[in-house]
């Protein structure tokens, strides 16, 4: 079973505009990554934050993670039209063998 | 090279057939990953190659048979599947089995763009 939920399902929004999409997770996480996937291709990593990090920033990329409420947040700045895909929130487990886990994925449109 | 390639892009295939998906990367990863993807959903975890060695099996039924003949190939062989199997079937991999370093550079997963399986 997945381990992160994500919300909205689905975005659609303006081209410049920002993005934000959430993720909640169920049990502990030694890490938590974000993956992106153009339609039925395959995934790219995009962005990792781990346990003891609460905000991490690449490009125009945002990142936090509250592991007190197991939720991370994802912020797309400055939209463009390249950035239509579907996000998915992957969370490793602590322990010896991390076992990535994904979830549920919002899929965003940017209308140019 | 970044990069995992994966062959073929598309297959059909009957319930009888006997086929395979192939996975090659240069990188000098030492741990390989199947995932399966059905449509509109995550990828879900399959199995885990580490130097060549199965390291994980999430209860896959046996007509899914998976091969790593050396550190560069994986191979997920078919026979007897479904209709219900239809899905992407992705393969990945990472530097080491993740958790095994503490570089963050070892917790990530490169995807190859998948294998589209149709089973009739």
């Amino acid at each position: 079973s997945q381990q992160g939920e994500e919300d909205p399902q689905a975005l659609s929004i303006q081209e410049g505009e920002n993005a934000t999409m959430n993720c909640s997770y169920k049990t502990s996480i030694n890490n938590l990554q974000w993956y992106r996937q153009n339609s039925g291709r395959g995934l790219v990593h995009l962005i990792l934050i781990r346990s003891n990090e609460r905000e991490k920033h690449s490009g125009r990329l945002r990142v936090t993670l509250d592991t007190s409420k197991k939720s991370s947040s994802l912020l797309i700045t400055a939209s463009r039209a390249a950035d239509t895909a579907s996000y998915f929130c992957a969370t490793a487990t602590s322990g010896g063998y991390q076992k990535v886990t994904f979830g549920t994925g919002t899929k965003l449109q940017v209308i140019p | 090279d970044t990069e995992v390639t994966q062959t073929p892009k598309h297959l059909v295939m009957g319930m009888t057939n006997k086929k395979s998906l192939k996975c090659e990367q240069h990188m000098g990863h030492r741990a390989m990953y199947w995932y399966k993807q059905k449509a509109k959903k995550p990828p879900e975890l399959m199995f885990v190659y580490s130097y060549e060695k199965l390291s994980i099996n999430e209860s896959v039924p046996s007509r899914f048979s998976p091969e790593c003949p050396n550190s560069s190939l994986l191979n997920l062989h078919l026979h007897a599947l479904q209709p219900e199997d239809s899905a992407l079937y992705l393969c990945a991999s990472s530097r080491r089995l993740l958790g095994t370093e503490r570089s963050s550079g070892a917790n990530v997963l490169t995807f190859g763009a998948g294998s589209r399986l149709t089973v009739l």
